[in-house]
């Protein structure tokens, strides 16, 4: 079964407002999650690693004003697109390292802006 | 240049018929993950491997890394259309569990 879990699995939103997403460790804490975004037909790209605790570390050219994320317990991390523009809809994935060093990752999440 | 380059990029068998994707890192590798995705969902975790010369197997895919951890291979031995999908190499070069991943090798099997 799934041990990371992200919700919603689909969101549309209007351009200008914020979504969030969420990324839960099932079962297992994890001090550290990485957002990923994959756009249509391309590989993964790191945004951001989510540290529990502290600032998340943003990948070079990733906005943290836009992109917020926020690690308040040890198993859940969001992501909180803010002022939603029609070019952030993509598909965001979280992963999650189990221990023994395994990353697992979410179902992921398609965002649409409109 | 690419961190990752993973090759093919496309790949058409039949089935019955094995075939290899390769994954080739610039830098050495704490850990090279393999996954397979369907377009649009989420990623299968298929396999981890962290020694030089270190070889796993599950079912009918195999992963091998070399000794210089710089290169990996994954081999499907008769293919099937369950194996069709996105296979992707993720590579932690820096042994945080960030990972950098390949383009991505689409596999269609024919019947």
């Amino acid at each position: 079964g799934a041990v990371v879990s992200q919700h919603p699995s689909w969101v549309i939103c209007k351009s200008g407002t914020s979504v969030k997403i969420e990324c839960r460790s099932l079962d297992f804490q994890a001090t550290t999650m990485f957002w990923y975004r994959q756009f249509p037909k391309q590989s993964l790209m790191l945004m951001a690693t989510s540290n529990e605790g502290s600032k998340a570390t943003y990948e070079q050219g990733v906005e943290k004003d836009k992109f917020l994320i926020n690690h308040a317990s040890l198993t859940l991390s969001t992501l909180t697109v803010t002022s939603a523009h029609p070019e952030d809809s993509s598909f965001y994935i979280c992963s999650a390292s189990v221990s023994g060093n395994t990353i697992y990752f979410g179902e992921g999440s398609w965002l649409t802006v409109v | 240049s690419q961190e990752l380059e993973q090759s093919p990029q496309s790949l058409i068998v039949q089935e019955g018929k094995n075939l290899t994707i390769n994954c080739t890192s610039s830098k050495t590798l704490y850990g090279l993950y393999w996954y397979k995705q369907k377009y649009g969902e989420g990623l299968i975790f298929l396999m981890m491997l962290q020694k030089g010369g270190e070889e796993k197997s599950h079912e009918k895919i195999t992963a091998k890394l070399d000794e210089k951890k710089q290169q990996s291979s994954l081999h499907i031995t008769a293919s099937q259309p369950s194996h069709a999908g996105i296979y992707l190499c993720g590579a932690d070069t820096g042994g945080g569990n960030k990972l950098t991943f390949g383009t991505g090798t689409q596999l269609k099997v024919e019947l």
